[in-house]
């Protein structure tokens, strides 16, 4: 499979618990994106990896957020103490430096958050 | 005020007819401009660029006005493929590299 891929498809947990994604970007794509979507609302930007250097945040991302790319290649988006309102899908992009901003973007098919 | 607000929708159209999307913009410094296609349960996907002069693909036609901020998308002889969520998108002065989503517009496309 050459396309985005992440893990897990879906993830419950409990409220106050920490959970951990997965995203491994195409293989040649430099810059990597995660963004998330509620019910009903567009995606909304998080962070952004150039290699392996975060180059943004959104204000979105809250100390209980912390996302890596440790080598450049696949990327971890973490939550701890997790909050209802963390409830989302939770979307991973990448696409290549070289190409033009929202062109080209390859996003994950996502994995779906459930806080209860 | 939302950054891309588009029509709420839902749009139902029978096969074949032409439907319209607006989305409106509030920075004015915004640079490059989309039209992504999502289906239910489904990551978005490129559908379009939109360029200043207007630019067409097949059915579907943008359009952009910089001096209204407004963006536009018709599609012409609607397919029951055509049944999705469409999402304007921005990408803003000082952050050329995220992209800022409407909420979208869902259309359903009746046989």
């Amino acid at each position: 499979d050459t396309g985005v891929s992440q893990d897990p498809r879906h993830k419950i947990t409990k409220r106050g618990q920490n959970v951990t994604f997965r995203c491994d970007p195409i293989s040649e794509h430099n810059r990597l994106y995660w963004y998330r979507q509620t019910l009903g609302q567009g995606p909304e930007f998080l962070t952004y990896f150039q290699n392996e250097a975060q180059l943004e945040k959104s204000r979105l991302l809250s100390d209980r957020f912390s996302a890596e790319r440790p080598k450049g290649s696949f990327s971890t988006l973490e939550i701890q103490r997790t909050e209802q309102g963390d409830s989302a899908m939770y979307l991973c992009a990448s696409s290549l430096r070289q190409v033009g901003v929202g062109l080209g973007y390859t996003f994950g098919s996502g994995t779906r958050l459930t806080v209860v | 005020r939302k950054e891309v607000e588009q029509d709420p929708g839902p749009f139902n159209v029978p096969e074949g007819a032409t439907v319209a999307f607006n989305c409106t913009y509030s920075n004015s410094a915004s640079q490059s401009f989309f039209w992504y296609r999502q289906d239910c349960r489904k990551e978005p996907k490129l559908l379009m660029s939109v360029y200043s002069s207007g630019n067409e693909d097949g059915r579907f036609t943008a359009q952009l006005n910089r001096a209204s901020q407004y963006i536009s998308l018709l599609i012409r002889d609607s397919k029951l493929s055509d049944s999705a969520t469409y999402l304007c998108v921005v990408t803003l002065s000082g952050s050329a590299r995220q992209l800022t989503f409407g909420s979208g517009t869902q259309l359903t496309v009746l046989p």
